[in-house]
């Protein structure tokens, strides 16, 4: 079975600290692991893919097969980066075809 | 380059009613997905077309069907409406690869 799991609905940081939204996942064969982004009153919108290998507003996410996590890091936290945050998955070579998601991680970063 | 745009933003209907969503694709893009967001949810997909043809189907029953178009604009149609069908409804377009571009999304209210 296909499954995201983000065991943090909330988390609350504050600015400057470091930040770490957790992501795990259970698909039989190769996935391809996305973070989507939505800001207050914004539409959801792509963060980054595993297979890019980039770093996004300062957010990176690194695949761990091992531990089938993708969890989503930044350093030092911005008060911008307060949004509600979702992992997802597809298989591999599928791209953003039939996404599944997690419940999604609400961040808020405090003054 | 135009992004992805549905309408209505907001409808309210009856139960056992039908409904129509429509979803203008962003410019270039050949693939629509549908997606349900339960309220505090992950959104959960739906179905898929590319090219006219549905290409993938989630866990919903027959009364969730759609359509797309030449254009690669898409309806979502659900027919015999229940309360639970109350949820916003998105519409992601992409190419085979790469990253899903989200609408904003149809909150539909099943009274």
């Amino acid at each position: 079975a296909q499954r995201v799991t983000q065991p943090e609905k909330l988390l609350s940081v504050f600015k400057g600290a470091p930040v770490e939204l957790k992501c795990n996942y259970s698909y039989s064969g190769s996935p391809e692991l996305f973070w989507y982004v939505q800001y207050s009153r914004q539409r959801l919108q792509l963060l980054l893919r595993h297979i890019s290998r980039e770093s996004i507003k300062g957010f990176t996410a690194d695949l761990n097969k091992g531990e089938t996590s993708f969890h989503l890091k930044k350093p030092f936290a911005q008060e911008e980066d307060s949004a509600m945050y979702y992992c997802a998955l597809s298989g591999l070579g599928q791209g953003a075809q039939k996404l599944v998601f997690g419940q999604g991680t609400r961040l808020t970063i405090n003054p | 380059e135009t992004g992805v745009t549905q309408s209505p933003t907001h409808l309210i209907k009856t139960r056992g009613q039908q409904v129509t969503l429509r979803c203008s694709s962003q410019s270039g893009h050949n693939t629509v997905s549908w997606y349900q967001q339960a309220l505090g949810q992950g959104p959960q997909f739906i179905f898929q077309y590319y090219r006219e043809e549905e290409n993938g189907r989630g866990n919903f029953p027959p009364r969730f069907s759609g359509l797309q178009f030449p254009n690669y604009s898409s309806e979502l149609n659900v027919n015999a409406l229940e309360l639970d069908d109350s949820a916003l409804y998105l519409c992601a377009s992409s190419l085979r690869v790469g990253g899903a571009f989200f609408g904003q999304g149809t909150r539909l209210t099943v009274v």
